[in-house]
């Protein structure tokens, strides 16, 4: 069964690079295409972009200047960067990967999420 | 950019039926999926491609995808499906949410 987990700090000051990382258990993080999701304080579920295990991404248009997403073969795991954080980034972050293999039409697995808190 | 346009909130009766719907230019060109989120947890896929359900959802939820909109149906809805359900499409590269409905049973 294949399992996520976000990790990093929970909290980070305003104006730096907010880093989570992302392992993958259970599975391989080829052959699949893996995303990031945030979601803000009583807010609805926010698409940040995704990765394929050769380092092939896609950004949300509205985050494309400030994120950077790669992955790591041989630890199974990918991570995001999210530079000039501001408060309106404090969100809890979801990892999830794409099924079938090979496409991204649809998140089949869930992270459990981890919460970042932007401070000023 | 692309945008999906759900209801912000449905409510039903148990036992009754519970429609969704998540409205997109020329949806039905693109495969559509849901989401269910209860309070504090994960999302959960629902349905993906339109109207096929993942292992271990139940077969009370179904989705339907032509047009311009994509519905997500529960037939006979129980107390437990009381959450938040997002669409979800994918167009140009890019990942799209609809804004997400919330779902109460009465």
């Amino acid at each position: 069964q294949v399992q996520l987990q976000e990790s990093g700090p929970g909290l980070v000051k305003a104006s730096e690079t907010l880093s989570l990382t992302c392992t993958v258990f259970g599975d391989s993080i080829s052959s699949y295409y893996w995303s990031w999701v945030r979601q803000s304080p009583g807010k609805g579920l926010e698409w940040i972009g995704y990765i394929y295990h050769s380092g092939s991404t896609s950004y949300s248009p509205s985050l494309k200047s400030r994120v950077t997403m790669s992955a790591d073969t041989s630890k199974n795991q990918f991570s995001l960067k999210v530079s000039s954080v501001t408060a309106t980034d404090t969100a809890v972050y979801y990892c999830a990967r794409h099924d079938p293999p090979g496409t991204t039409l649809a998140m089949d697995v869930w992270g459990q999420g981890t919460t970042v808190t932007v401070s000023s | 950019s692309y945008e999906l346009t759900q209801p912000p909130s449905v409510s039903v009766s148990p036992g009754q039926t519970a429609t969704i719907t998540c409205s997109g230019d020329k949806l039905g060109d693109y495969y559509a999926c849901w989401y269910q989120q209860k309070p504090g947890q994960s999302p959960v896929l629902v349905i993906f491609q339109d109207d096929k359900r993942p292992s271990g959802i139940p077969e009370r939820f179904s989705g339907s995808n032509s047009g311009n909109t994509a519905t997500l149906t529960i037939s006979g809805t129980q107390a437990v499906d009381e959450a938040d359900y997002y669409c979800q499409a994918w167009d140009s590269s890019a990942v799209v949410f609809g804004g997400g409905t919330r779902l109460t049973v009465l």
